[in-house]
């Protein structure tokens, strides 16, 4: 069965505008969760979606948000882009929203300049 | 705050040799533990559990040790081959905290043929 999908896997942008990532789960994982994976601090919860609806979130500011669509597909958006939000970032579906059932995908790298 | 630490950056061992990675945690409340191994570019792939009613669990050469009093996990590689030369992230989550899970900053593992 397909992974899940995350695109771009690339992206470098200029410090205040705006990004959207996105994350295609594995088809019936109605579960998606994003971190953020930074050099020093590991991986860093943002948030997690179940059925379209925000079920948690990380401590991050409110210039990260995301969504998710009926068909379980996500996608992540940062505005006002900081230098700082340099990272990769994952994404993990799960059909029962434990972390023993996240997969990963292979994220996508931004970098803001 | 990082409640999930990993102070070992990276190790070395020689094939067929223990490999043994540690991790600490401060919340107390933390109830389930994972294991996740990732590869360069590819997101992190679940590896191994443990709950905490529980202070050992085996699947292979990989087995989790967890001391609720001291806080502390280490997985056990036994024997290491150079195909589990990773990064290791362990995890934590708490009850009633969703999905969200607080991660290490990884430990680098190489094993050396």
């Amino acid at each position: 069965k397909a992974g899940v999908t995350q695109t771009p896997r690339y992206l470098i942008k200029t410090r205040g505008q705006q990004v959207t990532l996105s994350c295609s789960p594995i088809s019936g994982h109605r579960s998606v969760s994003w971190y953020q994976q930074t050099p020093g601090q590991g991986l860093q919860f943002l948030f997690e979606y179940f059925s379209e609806t925000q079920r948690n979130k990380g401590n991050f500011p409110g210039r990260f948000s995301g969504r998710q669509f009926s068909n379980s597909r996500s996608e992540m958006n940062v505005s006002t882009l900081e230098l700082g939000d340099s990272a990769l970032y994952l994404c993990a579906s799960s059909l029962t929203g434990t972390g023993s059932g996240y997969t990963f995908g292979s994220g996508t790298r931004l970098t803001v300049v | 705050d990082q409640q999930v630490k990993q102070n070992s950056p990276s190790l070395s061992v020689q094939e067929g040799r223990i490999s043994i990675l540690n991790c600490d945690y401060t919340n107390s409340m933390f109830d389930y533990f994972l294991w996740y191994k990732k590869y360069p570019a590819e997101g992190p792939t679940f590896l191994i559990s443990i709950s905490s009613i529980k202070d050992k669990n085996e699947d292979g050469r990989f087995t989790v040790f967890l001391n609720k009093s001291a806080k502390h996990l280490s997985l056990h590689i036994v024997p290491s081959q150079p195909g589990d030369s990773a990064v290791y992230f362990c995890a934590a989550s708490a009850p009633n905290t969703g999905n969200q899970f607080y991660f290490g900053t990884g430990t680098s593992l190489t094993v050396i043929p």
